[in-house]
């Protein structure tokens, strides 16, 4: 089984600039997180979404972040303008539907620089 | 609000020996699950152990076992016969039926030959 997909690995861009980052699921897999992984602590929920509906975004900054989760499948995280504080790891996770929790499975990642 | 809470930034075991990893958290509901996920240098968050509040007994993974104390809001890690693979950042993390996931601060563990 394939896993979580992330792309790029890494990303270098100047504060103001634009990035986007892209996630494909594990196949048949409904929910979808979004993580921020600032260096030296753990990973904060930017945003979940249940298929093509978004669950939960309460934590995303949505002056300058915006995700969407097109057909259900693969999702794109953006941020514009990006900032010196945006310098973090940015983690996919999704799981498949099921009663209770279920398991997440993440991707490997996509870091990004702001300079 | 729920938080995870992990007070040992670092720690180092030698290989083969026994290491345990501290973890408290505090929540006011009483059905919960509890997990603990490596992360490599790859950065790629690998589940290792997961409990679910309402069962009593600790779980077991190999080498891995928890203890957890509900009523002192305590979900430790004992990692046993420590190999150098197990040399990486671990995190503590917390979750209910609504299945996002809330981390704390991570311990590095060092593995020495």
């Amino acid at each position: 089984e394939a896993g979580v997909a992330q792309s790029p690995r890494y990303k270098i861009i100047e504060k103001r600039q634009s990035v986007a980052f892209w996630c494909n699921p594990i196949s048949g897999h409904a929910t979808l997180y979004w993580y921020q992984q600032i260096l030296g602590q753990g990973p904060k929920l930017l945003i979940q979404f249940q298929n093509n509906g978004v669950v939960d975004d309460s934590q995303l900054p949505k002056d300058r972040f915006s995700a969407e989760r097109l057909k259900g499948v693969d999702s794109t995280l953006k941020i514009q303008p990006a900032k010196l504080e945006d310098s973090a790891v940015y983690l996919c996770a999704t799981e498949a539907e099921g009663e209770g929790n279920t398991e997440a499975f993440f991707g490997q990642g996509t870091r990004l620089t702001v300079v | 609000a729920q938080t995870v809470t992990q007070s040992q930034p670092e720690m180092s075991v030698q290989e083969a020996e026994t290491v345990t990893l501290s973890c408290t958290y505090d929540t006011s509901e009483s059905d919960y699950y509890l997990f603990w996920y490596k992360q490599p240098p790859s950065r790629q968050m690998i589940l290792v152990i997961r409990q679910e509040a309402y069962k009593q007994q600790n779980a077991t993974e190999n080498r891995f076992s928890v203890n957890f104390q509900k009523a002192a809001k305590s979900f430790s890690l004992k990692i046993s016969d420590s190999q150098l693979g197990d040399a990486a950042m671990y995190f503590c993390a917390y979750s209910t039926d609504t299945d996002k996931l809330i981390f704390g601060t991570g311990t590095r563990l060092q593995v020495f030959p």
